[in-house]
């Protein structure tokens, strides 16, 4: 079946711009997680979703960033008012349920570049 | 919270060779994972090896094994017989296990190539 889809794989803005970025979880997948990948770093945890309940949120960098998945499926990272320091691959993972007592492996998607000038 | 460090920011080994990749973390939990990942140059991370915390045998897939050393707080990842195909970013993760969100706590990374 299809893995973790992510779209566009490659974003520029300019500064201010606002972006958005898609992610289409394997589907049936409970589970949603974005990360931040800076250059030359490992990813740093964003947000958290369970279906549609957005549970985590606390990875977020500023009130600029807005993560939503209305419907439980597919969700979208929204970065508001980009500055040079939003350069980074987002990359998103999910997973099949949310079983709190064992382990509920994660499947990535191939990431977001984006770039801001 | 808990910190993952890699030591080896870039390694190089000769084909069909064995390396070995550092990670060391620091925790005050009991109860949970340990994960390296690989990122090919197409970005997508592909799970290499899992490990139990509460397991003391060591985890092995392949060629790929893992000395983990849990007073130590130390959790090394073995290549043998090193591959073309193995050049990669490696990621040591760690995830606590009683968590709902069960989000991945990543370190820097060590950059693997492996030489012809």
């Amino acid at each position: 079946g299809a893995g973790v889809s992510q779209s566009p794989r490659y974003k520029v803005a300019k500064r201010g711009q606002d972006v958005a970025l898609r992610c289409d979880p394997i589907s049936g997948h409970v589970s949603l997680f974005w990360y931040q990948q800076a250059l030359g770093q490992g990813p740093e945890f964003l947000t958290y979703f369970q279906n549609e309940a957005q549970l985590d949120k606390s990875g977020l960098p500023s009130d600029r960033f807005f993560a939503e998945r209305p419907e439980g499926s597919v969700s979208t990272l929204k970065i508001q008012r980009t500055q040079q320091e939003d350069s980074a691959v987002y990359l998103c993972a999910s997973s099949p349920s949310a079983r709190k007592s064992s382990y509920n492996e994660q499947f990535f998607g191939p990431g977001t570049r984006l770039t801001v000038l | 919270a808990q910190t993952v460090t890699q030591s080896q920011p870039e390694m190089s080994v000769q084909e069909a060779e064995t390396v070995t990749l550092s990670c060391t973390y620091d925790t005050s939990e009991n109860n949970y994972y340990l994960f390296w990942y690989k990122q090919p140059p197409s970005r997508q991370m592909i799970l290499v090896i899992r490990q139990e915390a509460y397991k003391q045998q060591n985890a092995t897939e392949n060629r790929f094994s893992v000395n983990f050393q849990k007073a130590a707080k130390s959790f090394s990842l073995k290549i043998s017989d090193s591959q073309l195909g193995d050049t990669a970013m490696y990621f040591c993760a760690f995830m606590k296990k009683d968590n709902y969100g069960q989000n991945f706590v990543f370190g820097p990374g060590t950059r693997l190539s492996v030489l012809p």
